[in-house]
C-alpha cells in the first residue's frame, strides 16, 4: 500500500541554520507529494507540493524536489527563522485526483534565536 | 483563500454520551470531505471519506456505527461519536476538497479536541 516515512523529530536548530527534513514514500503509480505545516494551535496548512517527477515545490523559502528514482521529497530551507517552529508533515495522494492524503508521522521543528 | 471551520474546537463529554462535530466549508462547496484522527505526537489517520448526498466510505478498522458521518449539504459534514469512551479521546480534523481548475486542493479545519472522561 501507499505510505510515507519521514525523519523522527524533534529537530532543534538555531536561527539562520540550514534545515533538511527527510521524507520517502512508497506508492503505486504516480502520486502527488505535499508538505503541510501545523503551527501551534492552528490547523494544517499546505506549504508546498509537486505533482510529477523532478518538479520542485517552493514556498516561503522552503523547497522540496520530487525524486522518483529515490522515492523522496525532502524539505529544505536555507535559513530558518523562529517563526518556522511548527510540525511538518509529508504527505501523498495516489494517482487519482482528489483522493485522501496519506501522512507521515510529522516532524517537530524548534528554532531558537 | 478557502476556509474550513470546525465546531466545537474543544469538547469534554462523559463516557457513554454522544458528541457531534461539525465541519463547514465557508466560501466554497465541497462534494467531498475527509475526516482524520490524530493521536498525540502521531500522524493523521484517515477515518472516512464523506460524500455529499451519499454514504460515507470508511477506512478499514473504523467502526461506522460508532463514527456516524452525515454530509447533508455541499458545505457541511458532521461526525458523531456515539457512546463515546475514553479511548475515543483524540484530535479530530476534517478537510474539504475543492476543484481548482488544474486539480483538487484540500483545505483543513483547525481540528476538534475530544476528551472523554
Amino acid at each position: 500500500g501507499n505510505s510515507v516515512t519521514q525523519m523522527e523529530g524533534p529537530v532543534t536548530l538555531s536561527e539562520e541554520a540550514f534545515l533538511t527534513i527527510n521524507c520517502t514514500y512508497t506508492a503505486t503509480g504516480y502520486p502527488s507529494l505535499f508538505w503541510y505545516v501545523q503551527y501551534p494551535g492552528e490547523g494544517l496548512q499546505l506549504l508546498l507540493k509537486a505533482t510529477k517527477a523532478d518538479d520542485k515545490g517552493s514556498n516561503k523559502g522552503f523547497e522540496a524536489t520530487y525524486r522518483k528514482e529515490t522515492t523522496s521529497f525532502h524539505l529544505e530551507k536555507g535559513s530558518v527563522q523562529v517563526s518556522d517552529s511548527a510540525v511538518y508533515f509529508c504527505a501523498l495522494t495516489a494517482n487519482q485526483a482528489g483522493t485522501a492524503l496519506i501522512f507521515g508521522k510529522g516532524t517537530t521543528l524548534s528554532v531558537s534565536s | 483563500g478557502a476556509v474550513v471551520s470546525q465546531h466545537p474546537s474543544r469538547v469534554i463529554c462523559k463516557s457513554g454520551t454522544s458528541v457531534k462535530i461539525e465541519c463547514r466549508s465557508l466560501d466554497f462547496q465541497a462534494t467531498t470531505m475527509f475526516w482524520y484522527r490524530q493521536f498525540p505526537k502521531q500522524s493523521l489517520m484517515l477515518m472516512a471519506t464523506s460524500n455529499e448526498g451519499s454514504k460515507a466510505t470508511y477506512e478499514q478498522g473504523v467502526e461506522k456505527d460508532k463514527f456516524l458521518i452525515n454530509h447533508a449539504s455541499l458545505t457541511l459534514s458532521t461526525l458523531t461519536v456515539t457512546s463515546a469512551h475514553p479511548e475515543d479521546s483524540s484530535f479530530y480534523i476534517c478537510s474539504a476538497r475543492e476543484y481548482r481548475g488544474v486539480g483538487y486542493e484540500q483545505y483543513f479545519g483547525p481540528g476538534t479536541r475530544l476528551t472523554v472522561t
